[in-house]
């Protein structure tokens, strides 16, 4: 059974921080990871990533995966409030269409 | 203004009656897909169509029913053999449901919160 684990499940940090949120995976025929950012309602996009070793970047968010380890990290630099949300990773597999999620990492960012 | 349209926002519901909620999308994307999210909890996949008159399993499809007669809409109806039906439920859309690498992101509409008195 394909599994996808985020850690910590929740985290609160103050304004100017950085943070590391983490994702593990255990499924069969890798084929990319996903990163959403989920506030309230729909989860937007963030990244997609495939290859191991090639870091992502947008503004202050980044990501990078690991194949060798099964994992990657999403780094958000100088935190703001609206950096608060839970962020979900998924993981898609072989050929097929399915996405499997993590729980969630629920950030809170305190002015 | 491309995106995905779910309606409605809010939905309650009776024990024993059927709703359904509607997923539009105007994105021209082949595949779509029901999640459902419960507190504490990731998406769980309930039904997927990867094109127009064809739709699958997911992994919680007990209690649910789709169609898909048009690209653009995919509605879910929740039944009344769904024991546990109160969650927020989120439609999503890809470009195509193959599998193929590049076409793995899926777009997220705004949700329904459906709750059973």
């Amino acid at each position: 059974e394909d599994k996808v684990v985020q850690s910590p499940l929740s985290l609160v940090v103050h304004e100017g921080d950085t943070v590391t949120l983490n994702c593990s995976y255990e499924v069969t025929n890798f084929r990319s990871l996903l990163w959403y950012k989920q506030e309230k309602k729909a989860p937007t996009f963030l990244f997609m990533l495939t290859s191991s070793g090639i870091e992502k970047k947008s503004g202050r968010l980044s990501s990078i995966l690991d194949k060798k380890e099964l994992f990657s990290i999403l780094n958000i630099t100088a935190t703001q409030t609206g950096d608060s949300a839970v962020y979900l990773c998924a993981v898609a597999r072989g050929s097929n269409y399915k996405l499997t999620f993590g729980k969630g990492t629920l950030l809170t960012v305190n002015p | 203004d491309g995106g995905i349209t779910q309606s409605p926002k809010y939905l309650f519901r009776k024990e024993g009656q059927n709703v359904t909620l509607s997923c539009e999308q105007n994105l021209n994307h082949d595949a779509m897909y029901w999640y459902r999210q419960d507190p504490g909890q990731g998406l769980r996949l309930i039904y997927y169509s990867q094109i127009v008159n064809d739709f699958q399993k997911g992994d919680i499809a007990e209690g649910y029913s789709v169609s898909r007669e048009k690209k653009e809409s995919f509605p879910l109806t929740v039944t009344s053999a769904q024991k546990n039906p109160t969650a927020f439920y989120l439609c999503a859309s890809s470009i195509e449901g193959a599998g193929r690498q590049g076409t793995d992101t899926q777009y997220f509409g705004p949700g329904t919160r459906l709750t059973v008195l």
